[in-house]
């Protein structure tokens, strides 16, 4: 089976611009959550969604926001975009939304913001 | 409030021997679940195992166990018989409560010597 699946790989923005980013979860999993890692931290929880509906957010401004499509895709978008969104952007999916759902991770998403 | 400590920033191991990574944990949560996860340098971030708060053995999963003491509070990952691809970063998160939602260390950059 197809692991999660993100797009674009690489994307270069600058200042003020606003970027969506696409996740497709594994087969059959409900559950897709969002997540920010900073070059040398470790990954920071943005949104969970579950069922199409928002579960859980993270500590980030309006300016992130997602939704979940009736196939269990998202998209995560961020608008003026300033230069500390620059990030590794990670996407996980997991069957259910309890917390002993393992959640399994995709690529990524590399955002440079200029 | 929920957090991972996460105190070796890089270790070093020969090959075939087996090593320690420590990750100590605080939460209020009476149910929860400590995950451990390796990141490559290709970025995605692949898992490891998984140990619940109730569980009454330590988990294993190959040449991954975990060495689980509820009373004091750590969560530290045995890799036994290290091989060369065992470099990467290294993450420990916890998840409890009502969601997925994942809380991550600041990881460990493990590397292996020939």
């Amino acid at each position: 089976d197809a692991g999660v699946t993100q797009s674009p790989t690489h994307l270069i923005k600058t200042r003020g611009q606003q970027v969506t980013l696409r996740c497709s979860p594994i087969s059959g999993h409900k559950s897709v959550s969002w997540y920010q890692q900073v070059l040398g931290q470790g990954p920071q929880f943005i949104f969970q969604y579950y069922e199409k509906e928002e579960r859980g957010r993270g500590n980030f401004p309006d300016r992130f926001s997602a939704r979940q499509f009736p196939n269990y895709s998202s998209e995560l978008n961020v608008n003026a975009l300033l230069l500390g969104d620059s990030a590794l952007y990670l996407c996980a999916s997991s069957p259910g939304r309890g917390f002993q759902e393992t959640q399994y991770f995709g690529p990524g998403t590399r955002l440079l913001v200029l | 409030a929920q957090k991972i400590t996460q105190t070796q920033p890089g270790m070093f191991v020969q090959e075939k021997e087996a090593v320690t990574l420590d990750c100590t944990y605080d939460t209020s949560d009476p149910s929860y679940g400590l995950f451990w996860y390796k990141q490559p340098s290709s970025g995605e971030m692949i898992f490891l195992i998984y140990q619940g708060s109730y569980d009454q053995q330590n988990a294993t999963e190959g040449r991954y166990s975990l060495n689980f003491q509820k009373a004091r509070k750590s969560a530290n990952l045995v890799i036994s018989a290290s091989q060369l691809g065992d470099s990467a970063m290294y993450f420990c998160a916890l998840g409890g409560g009502a969601t997925n939602k994942l809380i991550f260390g600041t990881g460990t950059l493990l590397a292996v010597q020939p």
